[in-house]
């Protein structure tokens, strides 16, 4: 079946990089169609979309974080990294990875989440 | 502020039908299709409807998706308990270099 885990620090200080690692299983990213996105949602608040990785390494960010952020892949680990400069405590939310499949839209399986929180 | 527009709430009584707008405009909605995922309290979200009006497998048809124009909606019938939870739509956004944009969340009571 299909899971995905997400991983990273708890608590990063203002100024510093986040990075977060999406482990997955049951599905591969060299499969044609595949794809990886990122998806925060701040306590209390609605989601946002961070970014996108596909099968061919195409890569897509949101508008407004895209000079912050940076996906990548390592098809051989089941991994997608997502790295994220500059933080601040505005940045304190549940970060999730999920599957899509590109042709069809929408995220079909979803990570549990990690609460990234920024404080000093 | 989010790029689509829903109502913060919405409420029912069991059995009864309610609907969820999600008003985006020409660059998402009015070109793109439309998803809509289920939140549970303290649970990831769930994809409900994907493709303005498709279900995954898995998913009840009481829960029902349609897009016209700008706009889009998600009814969903015989409302029950358990369908108490926040609402979201997303849509592609062809302006810059694109993007997914959620709407602001419906949450969704049943009295």
């Amino acid at each position: 079946q299909v899971t995905l885990r997400e991983s990273g620090p708890a608590l990063v200080k203002p100024t510093q990089t986040l990075t977060l690692t999406c482990t997955f299983s049951g599905f591969s990213l060299s499969t044609s169609g595949m794809c990886v996105s990122w998806i925060r949602q701040p306590p209390g608040k609605a989601l946002e979309w961070l970014a996108r990785i596909d099968w061919d390494d195409d890569k897509y960010y949101s508008t407004s974080l895209k000079t912050r952020l940076t996906i990548s892949k390592d098809t051989s680990k089941n991994q997608v990294v997502l790295t994220m400069t500059n933080m601040d405590p505005v940045d304190t939310a549940t970060y999730y990875c999920a599957r899509c499949i590109a042709a069809a839209g929408g995220e079909d399986y979803w990570g549990q989440g990690t609460l990234v929180t920024v404080s000093s | 502020q989010s790029v689509l527009t829903q109502p913060p709430s919405a409420s029912g009584t069991p059995g009864q039908r309610v609907t969820i707008s999600c008003s985006g405009s020409s660059s998402n909605i009015g070109s793109n299709t439309v998803n809509w995922y289920q939140q549970l309290p303290g649970t990831a979200p769930k994809l409900l409807i994907y493709s303005n009006n498709q279900r995954p497998s898995g998913v009840p048809d009481r829960f029902s998706g349609s897009k016209s124009g700008t706009s889009a909606s998600l009814a969903i019938s015989g409302l029950q308990s358990e369908d108490e939870a926040d609402y979201y739509c997303a849509a592609w956004d062809d302006s810059l270099n694109g993007s997914w944009v959620f709407g602001g969340g419906t949450k969704l009571t049943v009295l």
